[in-house]
Order: structure tokens, then C-alpha cells, then sequence
């Protein structure tokens, strides 16, 4: 069965600082991740995915995702956070189907 | 082109009632999920419709049941409302049914069950 770890719940950083969003997937086959975000009394929006070829990508607003196989991680990153940018992160994984595997949620905090 | 839509936005039931959800996908989307969020966690997997078929389901009791109709839009039923019920409902859709197609989320119905 496969299974997201988001091992923090909160993240606070200062605007304009780096931030990195850590997600860690548990699964048996090749599998598809992405990342979702979602502001307040809002649906889920998708931020960027991995599906085959560069472990790298990226997303329109500035963020990156590295999809790492041998540390099952797909970290998100941004090198300068803005106020807008505050919401709750979901990693989220799909194996062969489309039921799609959320984890906990991140809640980034951009600090003024 | 509208999004996926879901109604109502909003609703308050009573504990032992029945809802009814439904959603519409987007133009030309075959596939319709159905997902479950409970307050301070992740969206949890319930339904998965393709074609008007059932291709998943996932760890929730027979009280919850679904469909899709010929114009790919679905319903969510909840039958016998318990208070852990309450939750925001959100309804996905894609174009097929196969993993790493992109879905799209709806911006849910938020059920509260008193």
C-alpha cells in the first residue's frame, strides 16, 4: 500500500527566505507524485507533478519538487517565499490507478 | 472553460439524515472521484468512477455510495449521518481513468453534521 509522510505540520519563515517542504512516500511500484496546494475555504489546487524523465520540476510560480528514488523523498522547494504564498502543502501519491494518496499537510506560514 | 463544480457549497445535517452531493466535471473529463477531508488532515480516497463504472473504492463503510451518469456527471451519498461525517467533500475529475493523468479538484461542499 503506498502512504505520504509529511513530517511537519507547520513551517513559518520570513519573507524572501528559502523554504523547503519535506515529503517522504512509501510504495511497492513506480509511482507518480505530486504536490497541492490549497489557500483558506478553498479546493485543492495542483501545484506540479512528477510523472517519468527529469527527477527535477518545476511549477509557474517559483517552486521545484526533486523526486529522489533512493530516499523515496519529494522535497519542495522555493528560494524566496512571498506573503501569497502562504497555504497548506499536500504531498500526494498515486501508484496505478487513479486513487491518489494525500499525506498530512504542511502549513506554510510566510512571516512579513 | 467552468472547472469542476460541486453542490451545494454549504449544508448542515442532522445526525441520521441523508445527503446527496454532486458534481460536475469538466468538459470532456470521463473520470470522477470523490474525496473526504476531514479538518486539519489530508483528503482521504472514496470513490472512483469511469464511464459510469466503479474502478475504486476506498476504506469507507456502505453507508456512502456513488454514481455517474451519461453526461459523466456524479452524485455522493451519505446515508445515516454520524457526526464524523463532517467534513469538506471534494469531487475530481480527469480525462481517463489511468494513473499520472492530471485531476482537477472542485472547491468542495463543506457538510456539517449537529
Amino acid at each position: 500500500a503506498q502512504s505520504v509522510t509529511q513530517l511537519d505540520s507547520q513551517v513559518p519563515v520570513f519573507e524572501e527566505a528559502p523554504v523547503e517542504l519535506r515529503c517522504n512516500y512509501s510504495s511497492s511500484v513506480s509511482v507518480y507524485l505530486f504536490w497541492y496546494v490549497q489557500y483558506p475555504n478553498q479546493g485543492l489546487q495542483l501545484l506540479l507533478k512528477y510523472l517519468s524523465g527529469s527527477t527535477l520540476v518545476e511549477s509557474i510560480n517559483g517552486f521545484e519538487a526533486e523526486f529522489n528514488k533512493s530516499q523515496t523523498s519529494f522535497h519542495l522547494r522555493k528560494p524566496s517565499v512571498h506573503i501569497s504564498d502562504t497555504a497548506e502543502y499536500f504531498c500526494a501519491v498515486s501508484e496505478g490507478n487513479q486513487k491518489v494518496t494525500f499525506g498530512t499537510g504542511t502549513k506554510l506560514q510566510v512571516i512579513p | 472553460d467552468a472547472g469542476v463544480t460541486q453542490s451545494p457549497t454549504h449544508l448542515i445535517k442532522t445526525r441520521g439524515q441523508h445527503v446527496t452531493l454532486r458534481c460536475s466535471p469538466i468538459s470532456g473529463h470521463k473520470s470522477v472521484s470523490w474525496y473526504q477531508q476531514v479538518l486539519g488532515q489530508g483528503p482521504q480516497f472514496i470513490f472512483q468512477y469511469y464511464e459510469k463504472e466503479e474502478r475504486g473504492r476506498g476504506n469507507f463503510p456502505d453507508r456512502f455510495s456513488a454514481r455517474q451518469f451519461p453526461n459523466y456527471s456524479s452524485e455522493l451519498n451519505v446515508n445515516a449521518l454520524l457526526l464524523g461525517d463532517s467534513a469538506l467533500y471534494l469531487c475530481a475529475s480527469s480525462q481517463i481513468a489511468s494513473s499520472g493523468n492530471t485531476i482537477y479538484f472542485g472547491e468542495g461542499s463543506w457538510l456539517t453534521v449537529v
